[in-house]
């Protein structure tokens, strides 16, 4: 069965720090990859995704994720952090086109000035 | 990205009144919306998926008799709770897939209070 594991239910960070994000998945076939950013009682805000192509892919607010197949992972990062980065993090992942969202557990990250 | 719009974004209510929750796709038609619910700290729960002009196709365990969900536009659907109840209470979050590399597009939420 499809799933997404986010093995880290908070992570803190120092503003100006890099960021990380863990995210790993297991699917049978080729993953649409996503990273959601949620703020508290707000909805999902979409930040990047990965289809195919370039391993390496930018979003917004500076964010990047790199696919990583061997390691089956999709982790999110950023060179800087920011106090106002601080929220609820989810990746998320689709087997084909036209499939189920499925979503990982999320991951609060805190980032301290 | 396609612009969601959920309403009400707060709703307090006696418990077995029914609520409705208004999920509008504002710059897309959407032939599909999602409907999902969310627990404290916790991640999103696909309730069902909202087909427009036709059932919606709800997920293993979630009551569609108490979920009334209704897509008569391409750009509105709508979520009833029905006889709400205390544990009903939870923030609810519609969605639309749109665009290129079916991503999906979320509205702000509805947080529901049942008394």
């Amino acid at each position: 069965a499809q799933s997404v594991a986010q093995p880290e239910d908070q992570v803190n960070v120092a503003e100006g720090n890099p960021l990380t994000v863990k995210c790993t998945y297991s699917v049978s076939g080729n993953p649409y990859l996503f990273w959601y950013v949620q703020y508290p009682n707000r909805g999902l805000q979409f930040l990047l995704k990965y289809i195919t192509g370039d391993n390496l892919v930018k979003g917004s607010y500076g964010f990047e994720a790199e696919f990583n197949k061997s390691q089956t992972s999709f982790h999110l990062k950023k060179p800087s952090a920011l106090v106002s980065d601080s929220a609820l993090y989810f990746c998320a992942v689709i087997l084909n086109q036209g499939g189920k969202l499925i979503f990982g557990q999320g991951t609060e990250l805190s980032v301290k000035p | 990205g396609a612009v969601v719009s959920q309403h009400p974004s707060w709703v307090i209510c006696k418990s077995g009144t029914s609520v409705k929750i208004e999920c509008r796709s504002l710059d897309f038609q959407a032939t599909t919306m999602f409907w999902y619910r969310q627990f404290p700290k916790q991640s999103l729960m696909l309730m069902a998926t909202s087909n427009e002009g036709s059932k919606a196709t709800y997920e293993q365990g979630v009551e569609k008799d108490k979920f009334l969900i209704n897509h008569a536009s391409l750009t509105l659907s709508t979520l009833t709770v029905t006889s709400a109840h205390p544990e009903d209470s939870s923030f609810y979050i519609c969605s639309v897939r749109g665009g290129g590399g079916n991503i999906q597009y979320f509205g702000a939420g509805t947080r529901l209070s049942v008394l």
